[in-house]
């Protein structure tokens, strides 16, 4: 049974810092890795999906890579506001006969402080 | 463009109630995933459907729970009888039925039974 886990489970920074949140899986027969956000009371924003053949992938200040083989990914955010905030959330998709279903990791929640 | 949208917000009830949790997918999108998510457990598939039809339903917890997709735009999660362990927040989300593409999620229901 694949099994996703987030460490740290919670962090926070002072604003300007660059950052890195981690996700480990245990099985790596994945499809792809998607990185969500999630704000309080809110559902989840996607922010960033690799396929298995990716390495990596950007969007503006954020950073996710893939190393499928060690079971892991990270999430890089250069240099963090107060609007980063959230519990950020790291989701496998497994390859099943459906071939459409994501187990989630334990989630990382961020404070950026001022 | 209208995101996925669930029904209610909020939602408390007494024990033994019958719940019912609605959800309208993005439009054109054929995958369509009830989720829970509760401090204990995290973020649990209870279960999705391709083109209107169940795939997975090896998540739900018991047979009080049920759901349905009378078409694409419509869907319901619904619990009866309702049980105090019951609370959660319920999310809807949908994607286009390619593994590469990336789900969205609403907002959720905050079901509390009391």
């Amino acid at each position: 049974k694949q099994e996703v886990t987030q460490i740290p489970a919670a962090l926070s920074v002072p604003e300007g810092e660059n950052l890195v949140l981690n996700c480990s899986f245990t099985d790596s027969a994945i499809y792809n890795l998607q990185w969500f956000r999630q704000d309080p009371g809110k559902g989840l924003t996607s922010l960033l999906l690799i396929q298995s053949s990716q390495r990596e992938q950007t969007s503006g200040r954020l950073n996710a890579s893939l190393d499928k083989s060690s079971g892991r990914s990270t999430l890089y955010i250069a240099a963090s506001q107060p609007g980063d905030s959230a519990t950020y959330l790291c989701a496998v998709r497994i390859l099943t006969g459906g071939g459409n279903k994501l187990t989630f990791g334990t989630g990382t929640q961020l404070k950026v402080e001022l | 463009d209208a995101g996925v949208i669930q029904s209610p917000r909020h939602e408390v009830t007494e024990m033994g109630q019958e719940v019912t949790l609605r959800c309208k997918p993005i439009s054109g999108h054929n995958s369509l995933f009830w989720y829970r998510q509760t401090m204990m457990r995290g973020l649990e598939l209870l279960i999705y459907f391709n083109n209107n039809v169940p795939i997975d339903d090896s998540g739900m917890p018991e047979d009080r729970f049920s759901a349905k997709m009378p078409n694409a735009s419509f869907s319901t999660l619904k619990i009866q009888p309702s049980e105090p362990r019951d609370s959660a927040v319920y999310f809807c989300a949908s994607s286009l039925y390619r593994e590469d593409q990336p789900q969205h999620f609403g907002d959720g229901t905050r079901l509390s039974i009391l």
